[in-house]
């Protein structure tokens, strides 16, 4: 399968525990995205990566996230110290590097914090 | 700030009809728009797009219409099919160099067999 790859499918953890989920984007692709969605909502932007380099980040990624892509390969989302409202699907997307390509998501990771 | 607006959280549509989809968008900088359909547990697959150059971009069943001056687009699927039931997002990306997208909130689409 040459999709976009998240692990785990699944995460429940209890409340200030630590979660780290990882997104293998398609091998060719140098753009990374990560978007989190909510019930009812649509996917909402996080940050993103050109190669290993963190271009943007949004005010909705507080400082307990981080994200990496150390080679420019695969990537890691870290939430520490998890709150209920962390609770939600996160979804890892790849493009290639020219305009108006589509986006490639993966299967997702819903978190969900007891 | 929405910038993306779906106005109709469900529409339910008999199977072999037109099902029809809306988008509204504010910012008049966007200049391609891409709609996504997404299954329960899935992530969103990619659908069809149009660029701001064009009115209209067929792929299939699937006809998207964009109305610049009303900042207004569709999407058309006929016939509807019951594989087309899912949740239907349209989204645009900021073209400041990372194309990362706003997406709607999602129109949840059941045809009726």
């Amino acid at each position: 399968d040459t999709g976009v790859s998240q692990n785990p499918r699944h995460k429940i953890t209890k409340r200030g525990q630590n979660v780290t989920f990882r997104c293998d984007p398609i091998s060719e692709h140098n753009r990374l995205y990560w978007y989190r969605q909510t019930l009812g909502q649509g996917p909402e932007f996080l940050t993103y990566f050109q190669n290993e380099a963190q271009l943007e980040k949004s005010r909705l990624l507080s400082d307990r996230f981080s994200a990496e892509r150390p080679k420019g390969s695969f990537s890691t989302l870290e939430i520490q110290r998890t709150e209920q409202g962390d609770s939600a699907m996160y979804l890892c997307a790849s493009s290639l590097n020219r305009g108006n390509t589509e986006a490639f998501f993966g299967q997702g990771t819903r978190l969900t914090v007891v | 700030d929405q910038q993306v607006k779906q106005n109709s959280p469900s529409l339910s549509v008999q199977e072999g009809r037109i099902s029809i989809l809306n988008c509204d968008y504010t910012n008049s900088m966007f200049d391609y728009f891409l709609w996504y359909k997404k299954y329960p547990a899935e992530g969103p697959t990619f659908l069809i797009s149009i660029s701001s150059i064009k009115d209209k971009n067929e792929d299939g069943r699937f006809t998207v219409f964009l109305n610049k001056s009303a900042k207004h687009l569709s999407l058309h699927i006929v016939p509807s099919q019951p594989g087309d039931s899912a949740v239907y997002f349209c989204a645009a990306p900021h073209n400041f160099g990372n194309e990362k997208l706003t997406f709607g909130t999602g129109t949840r689409l059941t045809i009726i067999p």
